[in-house]
């Protein structure tokens, strides 16, 4: 069975500092993976996917992924925080099995906090 | 701009009312996905729609119905709300492809229910 796991609940880091939310998936086959943003009082977002072909994905508002499969990876990056960045981020999967395939495996997301 | 529309933000109901919750999307997309989004727990599958008329149980579908007569509108309703059912419920939509789940799910804004 699929699964993401989401290391920290909740990270906090200061304003300019290198942002690192980490994601580890399970799946027997390869999977797509995604990252989805939620902002105060908000829907979710989505700020990148990976779907098999570059494995350094580039998306909104500065973030980047690297998909590494010997390590089961998908952490997210942004090389310098931003007080807009607070939110809680969510890393998910795709589960690619006849009769389920439109569900999206979703880990228990990431709150993270931007200090002055 | 794309849009997934949830009819309220803020919803208080009484125990045993039967609540609805209604979601258009703007779209044209073939899946519309009903989520309960807890502290702790993430973002759990009520039910999801692939077409009109269709509908396939999620991870959590006691004490929820889904109704899609109309490719736009998926509504959820409560047969009889509980307290336990107080949450933040959230609507997506998304297309439908042939295999992985590979394209972005958009959100609506909420709905937080409180039941009294």
């Amino acid at each position: 069975a699929q699964s993401v796991t989401q290391l920290g609940s909740h990270v906090s880091v200061s304003e300019g500092a290198l942002v690192l939310l980490r994601c580890n998936y399970s799946s027997s086959v390869p999977p797509y993976l995604f990252w989805y943003v939620q902002y105060p009082n908000q829907g979710l977002q989505l700020l990148l996917k990976y779907t098999s072909a570059a494995t350094l994905v580039k998306g909104i508002n500065g973030f980047e992924a690297e998909f590494k499969k010997s390590e089961t990876s998908f952490h997210l990056t942004k090389p310098s925080a931003h007080m807009s960045d607070a939110a809680e981020y969510f890393c998910a999967v795709s589960r690619p099995n006849a009769g389920n395939n439109r569900k999206l495996i979703w880990g228990l997301g990431t709150s993270l906090a931007v200090n002055p | 701009d794309v849009k997934v529309t949830q009819s309220s933000r803020y919803l208080v109901k009484r125990t045993g009312e039967k609540v609805f919750l209604e979601c258009v999307q703007d779209m044209d997309h073939e899946n519309m996905f009903w989520y309960r989004q807890d502290p702790g727990l993430g973002l759990r599958l009520i039910y999801f729609s692939y077409d009109v008329k269709m509908k396939e149980k999620g991870d959590i579908p006691e004490g929820y119905s889904v109704s899609r007569e109309k490719k736009e509108r998926f509504s959820l309703i409560l047969e009889s709300a509980s307290t336990n059912q107080t949450s933040m419920y959230l609507c997506a939509s998304s297309l439908r492809t042939g295999g992985f789940l590979n394209t972005e799910a958009f959100f609506g804004q909420g709905t937080r229910l409180t039941v009294v």
